[in-house]
């Protein structure tokens, strides 16, 4: 079964870091396009970041400089390394397979929470 | 630039039909899109990514009442049979060079 599993979210306060996990089952992360997506409370999906199957990388400008995804092919996990977190920063993380060229995967999500 | 449009709310009677729409902004209208459906509190599930000719490709597990279609710029969803469990926010997105562009989403009311 191809699945998705985010972890490694929670509380953190301004500036601080986190990194997320999105493990994977069913399929290789390596040889997909892989993103992050983010759900502020109350609005609609915004994306984050892109990993390309060959490895270049993306990043949306409000994340920039901030954010940093890679990937562990030994562990077929994705993360997302989350520095100098801000207030609005807050929201559920999903990592999800790109269905350009494949069918679309996404993981169930898990919250950051920024705040002092 | 690259921007979707979408209806912030639709609504239609158990049972009945729905055609959501997603409009391409000026210049893209030869772009595909991936539709995803999201029930109150869990994560987007994606149903299918669909391209200018109409040609939609589903996720696995998705019923036959949702399709998809196009019309220039449009993108459309359809839903028949509806469902209570239908009763969602529905997404489309599309691919820029090297970004992912969402629209904002419309609330689909099951009556």
């Amino acid at each position: 079964e191809v699945q998705l599993v985010e972890s490694g979210g929670g509380f953190i306060q301004p500036g601080g870091s986190l990194r997320l996990s999105c493990a994977a089952s069913g399929f290789t992360v390596s040889t997909n396009y892989m993103t992050w997506v983010r759900q502020a409370p109350g609005k609609g999906l915004e994306w984050v970041s892109l990993i390309y199957s060959g490895g270049n990388t993306y990043y949306a400008d409000s994340v920039k400089g901030r954010f940093t995804v890679s990937r562990d092919n030994s562990k077929n996990t994705l993360y997302l390394q989350m520095n100098s977190l801000r207030a609005e920063d807050t929201a559920v993380y999903f990592c999800a397979r790109d269905p350009l060229v494949v069918t679309g995967t996404w993981g169930q999500g898990t919250q950051v929470t920024v705040s002092s | 630039q690259l921007v979707l449009t979408q209806s912030p709310s639709a609504s239609a009677s158990l049972g009945a039909s729905v055609k959501l729409t997603c409009t391409l902004s000026s210049g893209h209208s030869n772009y595909a899109i991936a539709w995803h459906q999201q029930q109150p509190g869990k994560g987007p599930r994606y149903l299918m990514k669909l391209n200018s000719e109409g040609t939609h490709n589903k996720g696995d597990g998705i019923p036959d009442r949702f399709s998809g279609s196009s019309s220039g710029a449009e993108r459309y969803l359809t839903i028949s049979s509806l469902q209570s469990e239908d009763e969602a926010d529905y997404y489309c997105q599309t691919w820029g060079s090297g970004f992912w562009v969402f629209g904002g989403g419309t609330k689909l009311t099951v009556l």
